[in-house]
This record gives structure tokens, C-alpha cells and sequence, in this order.
């Protein structure tokens, strides 16, 4: 399955910690996309990453991937109570078709 | 600046009954995808569509059936509905292909009693 299965499937942490969430899968891909879902509203693109590439930061964003793992992780530094959210990884392997894993979700207390 | 817009927000059906779900885009964009979303799944494509006039199967197409008659605009139908197409209804697009990022809706709550 082209299918990311994100870990831990919920996260809970104080503002001003750091989250980690990672993203595994297991075929080959063509880039691997970070989306974020506030709660009752649409998905909202974070980050894109090529797999010719190994990091990526945005903001309080960092990416990364590791093709001969074939894992993913998500870094959000600095977490804000704005933060709370599910978070999905989504895969664009040979089937040219954007496929999004299970999510993560954060809560950051405040 | 509304980005993907999607009608109606919620909706209540009763199994058989037909309903189209709209979803319009003013950002000049190409391809658009239906989505569902359930819980503990991530989402699931249902049908896309590359251009105007043009449509295509997604992961899970059956008991579904779309069109695209102008760029902007991607009807999502359901002719039969029955209890297991309850769910969350996204509508997504992207500026000219599939390994670009895709703008959401806020979805379509459904439930089909």
C-alpha cells in the first residue's frame, strides 16, 4: 500500500514544547506532502518535500526525509495552543495519485 | 478570496434518496478531487477530474458519480444514497497537476439514516 501510517496517532504536549510526528511508508514515491485539519474545516497544506530532497523548514516547520527508510517526520518547534490540529501525511508514489495516511493528533496545552 | 467552496455545509439524507454535493473553485485550477473522510481513515479518493469535461475514478468510486461541465465547478452525486456513504465529504483542486498541492474545502457533513 502507498498508504503513510503517521505515529503516535495522538500527541499530547505543553506550549512551548516541541512536537515530532513521523510518517512511514512502503513504496517508492515521488514527493511526500504535509497537511494540517483544524477541527470541522478543510485540510490546509503545510509542506511539500521532493524525493530527491532531505529537509525542509517553514516557519516553526521542519521536514525531513529519509528515502532508504522510507520515512517522513514533521517538526513543529515552539508549539503554540494554535497548534491543536490533526496532521496527515500524504504520499505521491508511481501511481501518480496523492494518497493521505490515518493523522496524528496534537493538543498543546496552554 | 474564497479559495474551494463546497454546498451545502451538512446535510441529512434517507437511504435511496439522491443528492448532489457542489464544490466550486475561483482559483483557476485545473484538476479537482471529491474526498471522503471517516474516522480513524485518512482520506479516501473518490473520483477527480484533470480538466473541464473530464472525469476519472478515484480509490473508492462506487454508488458515486461526478461531472465537471466548466473548469470551476465539480459535482460530487449520489444516486441511491445508502447508510455506509455517511461521512465527511471533501472537495479539493490543484493548479495543474497531481504532484501539486491541493486546496480544501471545509466539507460536507452527510449522514444517511
Amino acid at each position: 500500500s502507498q498508504q503513510g501510517e503517521e505515529d503516535p496517532q495522538a500527541l499530547s504536549i505543553q506550549e512551548g514544547e516541541n512536537a515530532t510526528m513521523n510518517c512511514s511508508y512502503k513504496t517508492s514515491i515521488n514527493n511526500l506532502q504535509w497537511y494540517r485539519q483544524n477541527s470541522g474545516r478543510g485540510l490546509v497544506h503545510l509542506i511539500l518535500i521532493r524525493s530527491n530532497e532531505r529537509e525542509k523548514h517553514s516557519g516553526r516547520l521542519r521536514v525531513t526525509l529519509d528515502t532508504s527508510k522510507k520515512s517522513s517526520s514533521l517538526l513543529i518547534t515552539a508549539s503554540r495552543a494554535a497548534d491543536t490540529a490533526s496532521y496527515f501525511c500524504a504520499i505521491l508514489g508511481d501511481g501518480n495519485k496523492l494518497v493521505f495516511g490515518a493523522g496524528t493528533i496534537l493538543r498543546v496545552k496552554s | 478570496n474564497a479559495g474551494v467552496t463546497q454546498t451545502p455545509k451538512f446535510r441529512v439524507l434517507k437511504t435511496g434518496q439522491s443528492m448532489t454535493l457542489l464544490c466550486a473553485q475561483d482559483m483557476n485550477h485545473e484538476y479537482m478531487y471529491w474526498y471522503r473522510q471517516d474516522p480513524g481513515m485518512g482520506l479516501r479518493l473518490i473520483h477527480y477530474s484533470v480538466g473541464e469535461g473530464t472525469t476519472a475514478k478515484g480509490e473508492v468510486p462506487d454508488g458515486y458519480n461526478v461531472s465537471r461541465l466548466k473548469k470551476q465547478n465539480f459535482l460530487l452525486g449520489l444516486e441511491s444514497a445508502a447508510p455506509s456513504q455517511t461521512s465527511v465529504y471533501f472537495c479539493a483542486s490543484s493548479y495543474s497537476n497531481l504532484a501539486q498541492p491541493q486546496h480544501f474545502g471545509d466539507g460536507t457533513r452527510l449522514s444517511i439514516l
